[in-house]
Parts: structure tokens; C-alpha cells; sequence
């Protein structure tokens, strides 16, 4: 089975400071992980994903994600954060090794973003 | 959201009514899902199909049903059978090829209240 946890209902920061949102995964053998973001009555909209390689993932609107294979997460942060990044957050998690491509989503963490 | 549109965006049902929520996509993905989305609890997968004519259960698929006749287009029906079919749906649909990692995209979903 797999599964992801996010930790925090709701993550509340200032404009223009760092952002993170954390994500942890559990899987059997190795992981394709996403983020995506949903913004009020919308679908979800994709921001990135790892497959392989690089642990750093860069993605859409200046997030990126850091893997950590030993810690088994996949946080997502953006440097400096914009009133408009407020919106619910979601981590999902498949595993590299199935014939099932659905995704497992975490519950998701709310980031309101402070002017 | 991209090639993928639901409808209705809004739909009322009485209780022991079947209602049918509409998923179609210009994207030519082979797969593709429903998600029940209830606060605080992520996207919850019903049911999922990789190619036309065929189909598989998710994790909550008790009191739906599908169809996938056609490429374009996977149906999800509401029975009378769901107890708690107040929820958002959302479709999602993604590649199928068979070295890369498809990423999911999402419609705008479609929320249903059961009066």
C-alpha cells in the first residue's frame, strides 16, 4: 500500500519570505512523486513532479522540490511567496513498479499567504 | 485544466435518484480516472480506466459505476446504492505510454449536493 502525509492543515507566511510545504511518502520500492495546487471550486492544477536523477525539481510559478530518499519526502518550497500563491496544496505519491497509475494524494495543506 | 471538461460544474440530486456526471478530453490519453474530493480528506480514488472498454475499481468504487465506450469519455454514475454522495468530483486523464511517467491533469470538476 502506499500513502502520503502532509503534516500541516495549513501553512501561513508573509509575502515576500520562504516558503515550505512538507510531504512524506511511504512506498514499496522506488516512488514517482507530484504537487499539485487547487485553487477554490477549481480542478488541480499540475505544478511538478520527480521521476529520477536530480533531487531538485523545478516547476511552474518559481516552486521547486526537494527528494530526500533517507527521509522518504518530497517538500515543496519557493523562495519568496506571493499573495497569489494562496490556495490548497496537494502531494501525491505512485509507485515506479505498479500497473496501477492512479495516484495516492495526501489531504492536502492550505497556504494562505499574508500581504 | 487544459483539454478536459466536466458538466455539469453543479448538480442537485434527491435522495434515491442515479445522476450521471460527464467527463470528456481532447488531450487522445489513453487513461482515465475519477477522484470524490470531501474536506480534509485529499482526492479519493473510484475507479480508473486505462483503455477503451475497460475499467478498474479504486478504493471507494461502492455505489458508482462507469462506462468507457469511447476514448474521449468515461462517465461516472451516481447510484441510489452511494450513501454520501455529497462531494466534488473530479476527472482526471493522462498518457499511457509505456516508458514515460504520465502526469494526471485535471477538469474543473463538478459538484454534487443531494438534497
Amino acid at each position: 500500500a502506499q500513502s502520503v502525509a502532509q503534516p500541516e492543515d495549513q501553512v501561513n507566511v508573509a509575502e515576500g519570505n520562504p516558503l515550505t510545504v512538507k510531504c512524506t511518502y511511504s512506498v514499496s520500492g522506488n516512488p514517482y512523486l507530484f504537487w499539485y495546487v487547487q485553487y477554490p471550486n477549481r480542478g488541480l492544477q499540475f505544478l511538478l513532479k520527480y521521476i529520477t536523477g536530480d533531487n531538485l525539481v523545478k516547476g511552474s510559478y518559481g516552486f521547486e522540490a526537494e527528494f530526500n530518499k533517507s527521509q522518504t519526502s518530497f517538500h515543496l518550497k519557493k523562495p519568496s511567496a506571493l499573495v497569489s500563491d494562496s490556495a490548497l496544496y496537494f502531494c501525491a505519491v505512485r509507485a515506479m513498479d505498479t500497473g496501477r497509475r492512479a495516484l495516492t494524494f495526501g489531504s492536502g495543506t492550505r497556504l494562505q499567504v499574508q500581504p | 485544466d487544459g483539454g478536459i471538461t466536466q458538466s455539469p460544474k453543479y448538480l442537485f440530486r434527491k435522495e434515491g435518484q442515479n445522476v450521471t456526471l460527464s467527463c470528456e478530453q481532447n488531450l487522445n490519453h489513453d487513461a482515465m480516472y475519477w477522484y470524490r474530493q470531501d474536506p480534509g480528506q485529499g482526492l479519493r480514488l473510484i475507479y480508473y480506466s486505462q483503455i477503451v472498454n475497460d475499467f478498474q475499481k479504486g478504493d471507494i468504487a461502492e455505489g458508482y459505476s462507469v462506462s468507457r465506450e469511447k476514448k474521449e469519455s468515461f462517465p461516472l454514475t451516481v447510484t441510489s446504492a452511494q450513501k454520501n454522495p455529497t462531494a466534488f468530483y473530479l476527472c482526471a486523464s493522462s498518457t499511457q505510454t509505456g516508458g514515460a511517467v504520465d502526469t494526471q491533469y485535471f477538469g474543473p470538476g463538478t459538484r454534487l449536493t443531494v438534497l
